[in-house]
């Protein structure tokens, strides 16, 4: 079993909607959790970090669970820049950073 | 004023020769890492430098060496490419020890192995 992993989709929507996935660790000492999103053929970039309160920044909200070691990532009303692949990104120990394969979406026009 | 920048864009060269990709970041910050995406778009660590000294060496062939002659520059050298070393290189950069921030990442390296 890997130590991070997502559901690779694609995920089809269509503009306007809500989408939710989730990225599952295996590792219970996993400290730090991020949503990072790639655009083809570019860098990977920051969306959001995810704390054990949940936090939102406009249309993005993330959220951890500890308990059942997954972190989730909702899209609402979703646009279609929002086109793009989802990674996860999880670290412990001051040494150990992975991050998942990454969840492609596709907003629908 | 690209924040973490590196070169080559692209590298197209021959099995068993040598290359070099170079990467500087102008954000001031102390950690600056190496990452390998393949085919299958799977993003893996290689290394990470702090302040020049190496923290994280995942399992890479000793065929690729980091050099980090300041905390601004983090370079790749690969000996003896292979074809299965194709891939996109990612640099980064972030403040704090590893993985803790944010991390920067250059635009990337497309490496093609003939």
């Amino acid at each position: 079993r890997k130590e991070v992993e997502q559901d690779p989709g694609p995920f089809n929507v269509p503009e306007g909607a809500t989408v939710a996935f989730n990225c599952t660790y295996s590792n219970s000492a996993s400290q730090s959790f991020f949503w990072y999103r790639q655009d083809c053929r570019k860098e990977p970039k920051l969306l959001m970090s995810v704390y054990s309160s949940g936090n939102e920044d406009g249309r993005f909200t993330a959220q951890l669970n500890r308990a059942s070691q997954y972190i989730s990532l909702l899209i609402r009303d979703s646009k279609l820049s929002d086109s793009a692949t989802y990674l996860c990104v999880v670290t412990r120990g001051g040494d150990k950073i992975i991050f998942g394969k990454g969840t492609r979406l596709h907003i629908l026009p | 004023d690209t924040a973490v920048s590196q070169t080559p864009k692209y590298l197209v060269t021959q099995m068993g020769n040598d290359k070099s990709i170079k990467c500087e970041q102008n954000l001031g910050h102390d950690t600056m890492y190496w990452y390998k995406q393949d085919s299958k778009k799977f993003l893996k660590i290689m290394f990470s430098y702090n302040n020049k000294e190496l923290i994280i060496n995942e399992t890479v062939p000793n065929r690729f060496s980091p050099k980090s002659p300041d905390k601004a520059h983090l370079n790749l050298h690969i000996n003896s490419l292979e074809l299965g070393d194709s891939a996109v290189y990612f640099c980064a950069s972030s403040q704090g020890g590893s993985g803790i921030n944010e991390q920067f990442f250059g635009p990337g390296t497309r490496l093609t192995v003939l």
